[in-house]
């Protein structure tokens, strides 16, 4: 079967940095996405990796290994408003995305 | 209206009730999905469309149906609503090429009593 694996809640600091990790098994692999939920509100997009190596953009970065399959989002500087589930999905061999459960990452002062 | 909109924001039906949540962009996409987000779970895929006039099953399909007459609109219907299709539905839509990022309405919340 098809497992994207998350974990369920995580807790950092304000200002501090954060590493969400997401390993995955899927019949086959045409990229990675992350997206970031805010309770009640609906998904919207991250980051995309589909080669092996890091992606930066602004304060969030997405490393990618295939070997591995492996995915960990890097958030910097967090601030309170990155309060969110942070969600990760593969695109499959049948070009459908495949969802993790998300992480819960809550930021303390 | 800009992106993704979905009707209605909330509903309570009762079992055995047909219903039909509504989902319209403005992006001109060609694809469109709909997904159930129930907790502890990920998104789950129950229908989509490549492009108007065709649909495809996802993951979850049994007890729902859809239709896309016009590449705009992609409404999808419970013919006979069970308790355990409470969840908060989401409408997403896709351009196509690389990377296709799907782009999400904003939710309908359904609750089945």
């Amino acid at each position: 079967g098809q497992n994207i694996d998350q974990p369920t809640e995580m807790t950092a600091t304000e200002g501090a940095i954060v590493q969400i990790n997401c390993t995955y098994q899927t019949s086959g692999f045409n990229g990675l996405f992350w997206y970031q939920q805010h309770a009640g509100e609906a998904p919207t997009f991250l980051s995309y990796n589909v080669l092996d190596g890091l992606e930066e953009k602004g304060r969030f970065s997405s490393f990618l290994s295939r070997s591995k399959g492996y995915s960990y989002l890097l958030l910097k500087e967090l601030q309170m408003k990155d309060s969110a589930s942070y969600l990760c999905a593969v695109r499959d061999s049948n070009y459908q995305l495949i969802w993790g459960a998300g992480t819960k990452l809550i930021i303390k002062p | 209206i800009a992106g993704i909109t979905q009707a209605p924001t909330s509903q309570i039906l009762a079992a055995g009730r047909r219903m039909t949540l509504r989902c319209t962009q403005d992006m001109r996409h060609n694809a469109m999905y709909w997904y159930r987000q129930d907790l502890g779970l990920g998104l789950r895929l129950i229908h989509y469309s490549n492009t108007a006039g065709t649909t495809g099953k996802g993951e979850v399909p049994d007890g729902y149906s859809v239709s896309r007459a016009n590449t705009d609109d992609f409404p999808l219907t419970l013919a006979s609503a069970v308790p355990s299709q409470t969840s908060v539905y989401f409408c997403a839509s896709s351009e196509g090429g690389d990377p296709d990022t799907q782009y999400f309405g904003p939710g309908t919340r359904l609750t089945v009593l």
